[in-house]
């Protein structure tokens, strides 16, 4: 099983800075099987990111994703209101299916 | 647009049975993998099981194999997640999801809002 790992847990910042989110894999993941879903209260993932750096349809290219091999990013220019949430990444190349835990980004 | 809507959970005792339900739309159903991803109170998402929309093969976490099934309906452009023996850890809200290809091995896009599994006494 690959597990994910997110760091840090949580993120405390304010509108208009920029968040930088951390994803460690226990392998290797091809890039084309790295994801990442942004998830309010009460709400159903969304798809922000697939293929470690592809913005899913309507995404803001606020939103970049980056990385290889076992060590992948996901980067926030310039929070915006609506983007304090929870983020996961995830991996789609080898079953089980996995998530990593989580990182959330707060109003400081 | 693509929908996917869920029901069938509720409150169940241990060791009992619920069959999920999840309903669609807006989208080719017979040519995409399908999933089922829970969420446990305050937790974060765990993939539970995916069925392929080339051979129907099936998939399980390790947690639920052997007590969950999932099945698809291509006519009723629907599918099920039948959870059997149901645990106190079990409990959570369950999204259904599309997959972006046949292979379990895409990614999800679109889900459901989820349907609440409580499994207690």
């Amino acid at each position: 099983e690959v597990v994910l790992t997110q760091s840090p847990g949580t993120l405390s910042l304010s509108p208009g800075e920029s968040a930088t989110l951390s994803c460690r894999a226990s392998q290797s993941v091809d890039s084309p099987y790295l994801a990442w879903y942004q998830q309010k209260a009460g709400q159903a993932p969304r798809l922000l990111i697939y293929a470690t750096s592809y913005r899913a349809t309507g995404v803001p290219d606020r939103f970049r994703g980056s990385g290889s091999g076992t060590d992948f990013t996901l980067t926030i220019s310039g929070l915006e209101p609506e983007d304090f949430a929870v983020y996961y990444c995830h991996q789609y190349r080898t079953s089980p299916l996995t998530f990593g835990g989580g990182t959330k980004v707060e109003i400081k | 647009e693509m929908q996917l809507v869920e029901s069938g959970g509720g409150l169940v005792q241990p060791g009992g049975s619920l069959r999920l339900s999840c309903a669609t739309s807006g989208f080719i159903f017979s040519s995409f993998a399908l999933s089922w991803v829970r969420q446990a109170p305050g937790k974060g998402l765990e993939w539970v099981s995916g069925i392929s929309g080339l051979d129907d093969s099936t998939y399980y976490t390790d947690s639920v194999r052997g007590r969950f099934t999932i099945s698809r309906d291509n006519a009723k452009k629907a599918f099920f997640l039948q959870m059997n023996s149901l645990r106190a850890e079990d409990s959570a809200v369950y999204f259904c999801a599309k997959h972006a290809g046949h292979s379990t091995l895409s990614r999800f896009d679109p889900c459901g809002q989820g349907t609440l599994v409580t499994v207690s006494s």
